[in-house]
């Protein structure tokens, strides 16, 4: 399984983007990159996933560059109620399913 | 989505009992997952369901301690054997849905063990 690298925590001020990077060097070619959102004592919540390039919704971006080797999820004009943990997971195509593994994590905080 | 839930909540219970949990959704799917979330901690996958046969286990859980059921595509139980305080942990189902193999989690159980 591909291990992700993400920081530990990060603070941002409300209404600005937040940018959360995470390294995942030995990316396999069929391996989906996704990011969850995870409050205290809640299951954690799926919030974007791509392949390469950019994709975006809703709620946030995902940035893929051409190697695939990092991602960086963006988070557009943050407010209190985003503080959380993300989570950024490479999944294994494990016969016929993708296999996760969750690291540490990035704790954000969002100052007032 | 799939919609998910779990039974019960939360619960405290005395060491050497055993707790079953429950994960209900509300559609059909293949796989199931459980995880583990020590205090403070990461998430870590305990077992892969798959409905029709016997549940995976990943390295350091065993049947004995976390038997498993998958009677059918939209149910699923975990069952804590012989608990110990270092049972005390959030247990969280997930479900395996979409094309692109997207896990969606249940709210979790929190169990104390005392």
């Amino acid at each position: 399984l591909a291990k992700t690298t993400q920081p530990i925590s990060m603070d941002s001020y409300e209404g600005q983007e937040v940018n959360i990077t995470c390294s995942h060097n030995n990316i396999a070619t069929n391996d989906y990159i996704t990011w969850y959102q995870q409050f205290p004592s809640q299951g954690p919540r799926f919030i974007i996933q791509g392949y390469k390039t950019k994709v975006t919704n809703e709620v946030a971006s995902l940035f893929i560059p051409a190697d695939r080797k990092s991602s960086t999820l963006s988070l557009p004009r943050v407010s209190l109620s985003d503080t959380a943990v993300y989570y950024c997971l490479v999944g294994e195509d494990s016969g016929g399913y993708q296999k996760v593994t969750f690291g540490t994590g990035t704790k954000l905080q969002v100052i007032p | 989505s799939a919609v998910i839930s779990q039974k019960p909540s939360r619960d405290i219970c005395q060491r050497g009992t055993s707790l079953t949990i429950q994960c209900q959704v509300d559609s059909q799917v293949t796989m199931m997952f459980w995880y583990r979330q020590q205090p403070g901690q990461s998430l870590t996958l305990i077992a892969t369901a798959n409905q029709g046969s016997e549940a995976t286990y990943e390295s350091g859980f065993v049947i004995d301690k976390f038997p498993i059921s998958r009677p059918n595509l939209t149910f699923s139980t975990l069952t804590v054997s012989n608990m110990s305080p270092e049972d005390s942990s959030i247990y969280l189902c997930s479900v395996e849905d979409g094309l692109l193999g997207t896990q969606y989690f249940g709210p979790g159980t929190r169990l104390t063990v005392l």
